[in-house]
């Protein structure tokens, strides 16, 4: 099974900051990755898949970024409502694997 | 609008059985891949299952093999998940998902004597 790991595990920040979220995989997988936003209480939510293509009505202020084995979602500018736990999710193999999560807090 | 709505969780001895379905709108559910994936209480999320547009092809997470089957009715836009010998480590919100693109609410599995 490909293992997706992700860094920080928690990160803290302020409104208006700019935060990096890496996710590394065990092996190549392309560009075949989601990132995936998950506030508390809600269901998941894909905000962009290959790496680095937004869904449909993501802000552009998400981006993404990487290929093969390591891999960035960058957010600018941070609003109340992105403060929420991230993950990464690989569907170059199966079984799918998600990373453990990025849990992004209010400073 | 697509929507994905799932039914069919609640509370279930451990042994036992219980029929997730997912009931789709809002986009040509024959034309895409289906997926399951879960979430247990405070964790992160594991996927599940999933099967393509006719249902020909099914891939499995290995810890439900043999218990677990997927399957869809695209006359009824509809994708299930028959689980059987349930265990307490199959407690989960679980979700449906297209292509892992746009996701379900979720239904709560709660496995437990």
């Amino acid at each position: 099974d490909i293992q997706l790991t992700q860094s920080p595990s928690s990160l803290s920040a302020s409104v208006g900051d700019r935060v990096t979220i890496t996710c590394r995989a065990s092996q190549g997988i392309s560009n075949s990755l989601h990132w995936i936003q998950q506030k508390p209480g809600k269901a998941p939510k894909s905000l962009m898949y290959g790496a680095s293509i937004l869904q449909s009505g993501v802000p552009s202020k998400f981006s993404g970024s990487g290929s093969g084995t390591d891999f960035t979602l960058t957010i600018s500018s941070l609003q109340p409502e992105d403060f929420a736990t991230y993950y990464c999710l690989q569907y170059k193999s199966y079984p799918r694997t998600f990373g453990q999560g990025t849990k992004l807090e209010i400073k | 609008e697509v929507q994905l709505v799932e039914s069919g969780g609640g509370l279930v001895q451990p042994g036992g059985s219980l029929r997730l379905s997912c009931e789709a709108s809002g986009f040509t559910f024959s034309s895409y891949w289906m997926d399951w994936v879960r979430q247990a209480p405070g964790k992160g999320l594991e996927w599940v299952a999933n099967i393509n547009q006719d249902g020909s092809e099914k891939y499995y997470v290995d810890s439900v093999k043999g218990r677990f089957t997927i399957s869809r009715d695209n006359g009824k836009n509809s994708l299930y998940l028959q689980m059987n010998s349930l265990t307490a480590e199959d407690s989960a919100v679980y979700y449906c998902t297209r292509q892992l693109d746009f996701w379900g609410q979720g239904t709560l599995v709660t496995v437990s004597s």
